[in-house]
């Protein structure tokens, strides 16, 4: 079965742009999460769907946002990027929502400039 | 809010030697989670602990849940370079899973 896939894997955007990052989650797992890792905050949880439905919503500005289709893929979208936002964004699957199991995407590694 | 601490924050350890990461928490753990992350890349699922008193072993990786000292070990024995990386616990809060800041582990050969 093929794992969680993250594109793409590295980004170097400018400041004041957008970004849009993709995950396909593991074949029928309809739960996607995203959290943003940075060596001084550590993982932090972003947002998580759920059959095309945000359940969860961690504390970040609204210029992060994301959204889910039909096949569960999820997008995540950050506009107005600042330097702050290079990190490694993570997204994981599973099959429910709340904690369940997770597994782990690569990462796309986002660097702002 | 709950919080999880992660201890020690770095290892380093000569291949061979056994060694204990603990997870504590600042509020009663109802399921714990442990993964390891190779620098700059996702978490590797290791195994999720449930119950008071849990323990689950994975090849040479042991890991515990205490319930009532609201903590978690991770224990490796004859270590190995393979073993090196960063591992994480998590649990589960109000809003999905939450991570500790992590102990990066080096096993020099």
């Amino acid at each position: 079965k093929a794992g969680v896939t993250q594109t793409p894997r590295y980004l170097i955007k400018t400041r004041g742009q957008q970004v849009t990052l993709s995950c396909s989650p593991i074949s029928g797992h309809r739960s996607v999460s995203w959290y943003q890792q940075t060596p001084g905050q550590g993982l932090q949880f972003l947002f998580e769907y759920f059959s095309e439905t945000q359940r969860n919503k961690g504390n970040f500005p609204g210029r992060f946002s994301g959204r889910q289709f039909s096949n569960s893929r999820s997008e995540m979208n950050v506009s107005t990027l600042e330097l702050g936002d290079s990190a490694l964004y993570l997204c994981a699957s599973s099959w429910g929502t709340g904690g369940n199991e997770q597994y782990f995407g690569p990462g796309t590694r986002l660097t702002v400039t | 809010s709950q919080e999880l601490e992660q201890s020690p924050q770095s290892l380093i350890v000569q291949e061979g030697k056994n060694l204990t990461i603990n997870c504590t928490s600042s509020k009663t753990l109802y399921g714990l989670y442990w993964y390891k992350q190779k620098y700059g890349e996702g978490l590797i699922f290791l195994m999720m602990l449930q119950k008071g008193g849990e323990e689950k072993s994975h090849e040479k990786i042991t890991a515990k849940l205490d319930e009532k000292k609201q903590q978690s070990s991770l224990h490796i024995t004859a270590s190995q370079p393979s073993h090196a990386g960063t591992y994480l616990c998590g649990a589960v809060g109000a809003n999905n899973l939450f991570f500790g800041t992590g102990t990066r582990l080096t096993v020099i050969p």
